[in-house]
């Protein structure tokens, strides 16, 4: 399969622990964006990277959240202290350069108890 | 501020014809996008429209009115598995920037 990948597929953590997820992008594609979708809601945009520069950030991203993409190709999402409502889906998407069409990975859906 | 509405919910039978409209309000302009999410999936694109018009592909149609900030989705001959929820999103600002998304509109296509 050579779509966009995410891994882990589901993680439950307790409120207050540290969580990391992965994201493996289309190999050719250089542009790499964090989205976050919670039931009933559309995805909202969370950051954006070009090659390994994150070039976009929402401002409802809060200081506990961190993204990385050191070499440009995969990143990662990583959340701290995590809270209940953290809970929700997190979905990456890549594109070319020029590519109108975001490519959406299965997403990793995040539990906080 | 940046809005996107869409309605909530449509229902429809096999082999009809359905509308889904989009309206948006955004600080910005460079393209229309409809994407469709089936249940516990990721969402997958539909089409695109950054001038005003009808686009068509296949049994999917989109049209946009940049000035009325206006887009509809059109599906023909309705199969069950074009239940979904259908989202429409904008990209405000330059080529390969963030989509803002509505919240979609789920549609439930009956025998």
């Amino acid at each position: 399969d050579t779509g966009v990948s995410q891994d882990p597929r589901h993680k439950i953590t307790k409120r207050g622990q540290n969580v990391t997820f992965r994201c493996d992008p289309i190999s050719e594609h250089n542009r790499l964006y964090w989205y976050r979708q919670t039931l009933g809601q559309g995805p909202e945009f969370l950051t954006y990277f070009q090659n390994e520069a994150q070039l976009e950030k929402s401002r409802l991203l809060s200081d506990r959240f961190s993204a990385e993409r050191p070499k440009g190709s995969f990143s990662t999402l990583e959340i701290q202290r995590t809270e209940q409502g953290d809970s929700a889906m997190y979905l990456c998407a890549s594109s070319t350069g020029t590519g109108v069409e975001q490519y959406f990975g299965p997403g990793t859906r995040l539990t906080v108890t | 501020g940046q809005n996107i509405d869409q309605p909530t919910e449509m229902t429809a039978t096999e082999g009809a014809i359905v509308q889904i409209n989009c309206t948006y309000q955004t600080s910005g302009f460079n393209g229309l996008f409809w994407y469709q999410q089936h249940a516990g999936e990721a969402p997958t694109f539909l089409s695109y429209n950054v001038l005003d018009g009808l686009e068509e592909k296949g049994r999917f149609s989109s049209f946009l009115s940049r000035s009325k900030g206006y887009s509809y989705l059109l599906l023909k001959e309705l199969q069950m598995k074009d239940s979904a929820s259908y989202l429409c999103a904008v990209r405000s600002n330059q080529a390969g920037t963030a989509l803002i998304f509505g919240k979609g509109t789920t549609l439930s296509v009956s025998s």
